[in-house]
This record gives C-alpha cells, structure tokens and sequence, in this order.
C-alpha cells in the first residue's frame, strides 16, 4: 500500500543553519506530495504541496522537489528562524478523485535555537 | 476565517465509557476525517467521509465508530474507551479531490482514557 517515510527526528539547529527534512515515499502511480506544518498547541497546516514530477513546492521560505526518480520530496530551507519550530509533516494522497485522502509520515520535530 | 472547531482540547474518560468526539466544519466541505496523533507514529487515518451519511473505514477503525448526519459535522464515537485510545485525536476537512485543493485540520482533542 502507499506510505511515507521522513526521517526521525528531533532536529536541532541553531537560527540561520540550512534545513534538511528528508521523505521518501510509496505509491502507485503519481500521487501529489505536500508538506503539513504544526506549531505548538495548534492543529496542522498546509506549508506547500506539489502535483506532479519534477515540480517544486515553496512557502515562506521553505522548498521541496518532486523527484520520481528517487521517489522523494525533501524538505529545504536556507536559514532557517526561532518561529519555524514545529512537527513537520510529509503527506501523499491514496486514493483517487473525490473520495482521496491524505496518508502522513512520522512526523519530524524541528527545534531552532537562538 | 475558515474553521474546523473540535467540541473539546482536552477530555479524560474511564475505561469502559462512551465517548463522543465532535467536530464542525464551516466551509460547506464535503469531506470530514478523523485522525489520531501518536508520536513516532505520525497521523493515522480512523475514518472519514465524502458525503451525508457515507462512511469509509481507514487504517485504524478498530474500536471506533462515526457519525455523519448533517454536512457540517463529523462525530468520532468510542464504543467502550480503553487505555491504548488514548491520543490526540485530530479532525479535518476539504473540498473533494485533494489533488486541487488542501484539508483544513482542527486543533485536536488529547483524549486520556483512566
């Protein structure tokens, strides 16, 4: 069945350092990817999605790549701020049309320290 | 504002009890789901729905039931609550076909089963 795999965290990186937050996934054909972000207290939001291959999500700052060869969508940021701690969510959908849903990795902590 | 609102953030509950989690959408969303967060496990899929009345099982319906009588709300039901449903539970909505659109997550219930 289709699954997505990130990397285990918690991350821990200083204000300014370069983001990595690596998933993979599995799936049939060519599902959409998206990155979900909770902040602390809150219930998760869509940070950037991508549709098909080789296409290239970006929000505030942060930038991840379809790649259908590696079957990955890694999460990057170049500089990364106290504000951008939070559970980073990497997300397929399974499923088609109107009755898709969203199938979630692990989560990954990030903490950036001032 | 677009708002998926859950009736409650935090419930304790005995072993044994029915519980019911509420969830309302105000967006005219078709499709409700409801998740549960467990940490190293990401989010699991419980159940959603794409319609009134319709229901779909998803990775983990064991032990749980849904409700979906009117569009706008979702309610998880715990037959007889038990030690391992405790979590936080989190509820979201969307358009159909994701692939277009993003689901929209409420603020989650941690739910802790005595």
């Amino acid at each position: 069945g289709n699954s997505v795999t990130q990397m285990e965290g918690p991350v821990t990186l200083s204000e300014e350092a370069f983001l990595t937050i690596n998933c993979t996934y599995t799936a049939t054909g060519y599902p959409s990817l998206f990155w979900y972000v909770q902040y602390p207290g809150e219930g998760l939001q869509l940070l950037l999605k991508a549709t098909k291959a080789d296409d290239k999500g970006s929000n505030k700052g942060f930038e991840a790549t379809y790649r259908k060869e590696t079957t990955s969508f890694h999460l990057e940021k170049g500089s990364v701020q106290v504000s951008d701690s939070a559970v980073y969510f990497c997300a397929l959908i399974s499923g088609s049309g109107n009755t898709g849903k969203l199938i979630f990795g692990q989560g990954t902590t990030l903490q950036v320290k001032p | 504002d677009v708002k998926v609102t859950q009736s409650s953030r935090y419930l304790v509950k005995r072993t044994g009890e029915k519980v019911f989690l509420e969830c309302v959408q105000d967006m005219d969303h078709e499709n409700m789901f409801w998740y549960r967060q467990d940490p190293g496990l990401g989010l699991r899929l419980i159940y959603f729905s794409y319609d009134v009345k319709m229901k779909e099982k998803g990775d983990i319906p064991e032990g749980y039931s849904v409700s979906r009588e009117k569009k706008e709300r979702f309610s998880l039901i715990l037959e007889s609550a038990s030690t391992n449903q405790t979590s936080m539970y989190l509820c979201a909505s969307s358009q159909p076909n994701l692939r277009n659109t993003e689901a929209f997550f409420g603020q989650g219930t941690r739910l802790t089963v005595v």
